[in-house]
């Protein structure tokens, strides 16, 4: 199994919601990552996980939350988000050491559109 | 953050070989060079990745200079699948995690 899955792959969410993205992976990766992209531009990156600590925040604003809650799933909180925040939001993964097989794993994205 | 530069966009013939340059004149001596791919509607595809030697692989080749300030990616026959953007970036190693730091990438279209 070689796949990284996200849910839900659309979101739609007002200013006041909250509302969670999951990410999961079986490749026993302990390494893992959020991305955000806008529209025709690359992706950014927000957030990396090694083994389900927080190693890399990216300055990104509180309304985004992270959480790891074991090796395989990665989750990421959402409040009173702006209108801004509306984008294509990645995860991915990668086994920890550099000598090993070291390919980042992308998910499909969900695409979060903020009214 | 090391930086990449790569041509907003290029066009080749189905069927052909396509050449694909990066320049990274800051890269430093620890730094791996990673090509990956995204297709439309579709999260990045890793594509290759390598130090300082020629690298082959099924999907393409990865030529890198002797001074290691620029890279090609070599796709040796396009199809049109392939058409995607393609991003060369600066792999970095922090805390036990990488750190990819993409650049603006190059948009492929291949022509049928």
């Amino acid at each position: 199994d070689t796949e990284v899955t996200q849910t839900p792959k659309h979101l739609v969410m007002g200013m006041t919601n909250k509302k969670s993205l999951k990410c999961e992976q079986h490749m026993g990766h302990r390494a893992m990552y959020w991305y955000k992209q806008k529209a025709k531009k690359p992706p950014e990156l927000m957030f990396v996980y090694s083994y389900e600590k927080l190693s890399i925040n990216e300055s990104v604003p509180s309304r985004f939350s992270p959480e790891c809650p074991n090796s395989s799933l990665l989750n990421l909180h959402l409040h009173a988000l702006q209108p801004e925040d509306s984008a294509l939001y990645l995860c991915a993964s990668s086994r920890r050491r550099e000598t090993l097989s070291n390919e980042q794993f992308f998910g499909p994205g969900t695409r979060l559109t903020v009214l | 953050d090391a930086k990449t530069t790569q041509p907003n966009s290029m066009e080749s013939n189905e069927e052909e070989p396509v050449h694909l340059p990066c320049n990274h004149s800051t890269i430093s001596g620890t730094d791996y060079i990673h090509w990956y791919r995204q297709l439309p509607s579709q999260g990045p595809e890793y594509v290759i990745h390598g130090l300082t030697s020629n690298v082959n692989n099924r999907m393409a080749s990865l030529a890198i200079a002797e001074d290691r300030k620029s890279s090609t990616l070599i796709l040796h026959r396009a199809t049109l699948r392939d058409a995607a953007v393609y991003y060369c970036i600066l792999r970095d190693i922090i805390q036990g995690a990488q750190k990819l730091v993409f650049g603006q990438g190059t948009r492929l279209t291949i022509n049928p």
